[in-house]
């Protein structure tokens, strides 16, 4: 039954790794998101695409690849992680129109020795 | 672009009491959304209460209400009677009407931590 889900929950690796959150939602939505929350919880968009197309990519590092196999699935793949990337990244989604509020997944917390 | 300011990084009410939470935001739009999340220690981001901006009257969930005043781009929350079950961050967030690359973005507060004392 749930919603918005991301896997892993916890994801701890080392510096240089790549690695990849994988986000699914259930909801019939066709606008999906990620967010970067950071150690001080500032949240913030990285990426949004409606019905597999990319529509925000807000100056993220191209070391970040988004890919929507289909609308109700949106990965994150990062390549040569570094520590700054240490986070808590959140999927979301919603219907693009109106104002439909954003369904959140629990997040995936990102560590980096 | 939109900003989105919490000034209260903290605050605290006993439990059954009134508290507020403050927002402002500064924005050129006309149309636009208005929300307000709830994160507890768990991490879910959990929709609180939204706001239309082209209506007057405030919307209102249960125990809590907004005090939306658009003319001072001012959005708050009120939450009543306040349980042991509402100590969490609270973001407040806002989302443009307008079409383009924007268009569904969650611009977000710094957030305000709210604690609940028994």
């Amino acid at each position: 039954d749930t919603a918005v889900s991301q896997t892993p929950k916890y994801l701890v690796t080392q510096m240089g790794n790549d690695k990849s959150i994988k986000c699914e939602q259930n909801l019939g939505h066709d606008t999906m998101y990620w967010y970067k929350q950071d150690s001080k919880k500032f949240l913030k968009i990285m990426f949004s695409y409606n019905n597999k197309e990319l529509i925000i990519n807000e100056t993220v590092p191209n070391r970040f690849s988004p890919k929507s196999p289909d609308k109700a699935h949106l990965n994150l793949h990062i390549n040569s992680l570094e520590l700054g990337d240490s986070a808590v990244y959140f999927c979301a989604s919603s219907r693009r129109q109106g104002n439909q509020p954003q369904h959140f997944g629990d997040g995936t917390r990102l560590s980096i020795l | 672009a939109q900003t989105v300011t919490q000034s209260q990084p903290e605050m605290s009410v006993q439990e059954a009491e009134t508290v507020t939470l403050s927002c402002t935001y500064d924005t050129s739009e006309s149309d636009y959304y208005l929300f307000w999340y709830k994160q507890p220690p768990s991490r879910q981001m959990i929709l609180v209460i939204r706001q239309e901006a082209y209506k007057q009257q405030n919307a209102t969930e249960n125990r809590f209400s907004v005090n939306f005043q658009k003319a001072a781009k001012s959005f708050s929350l009120k939450i009543s009677d306040s349980q042991l079950g509402d100590a969490a961050m609270y973001f407040c967030a806002y989302r443009s009407a307008a079409g383009g690359t924007s268009y569904g973005k969650l611009t977000f507060g710094q957030g305000t931590i709210l604690t609940v004392h028994p």
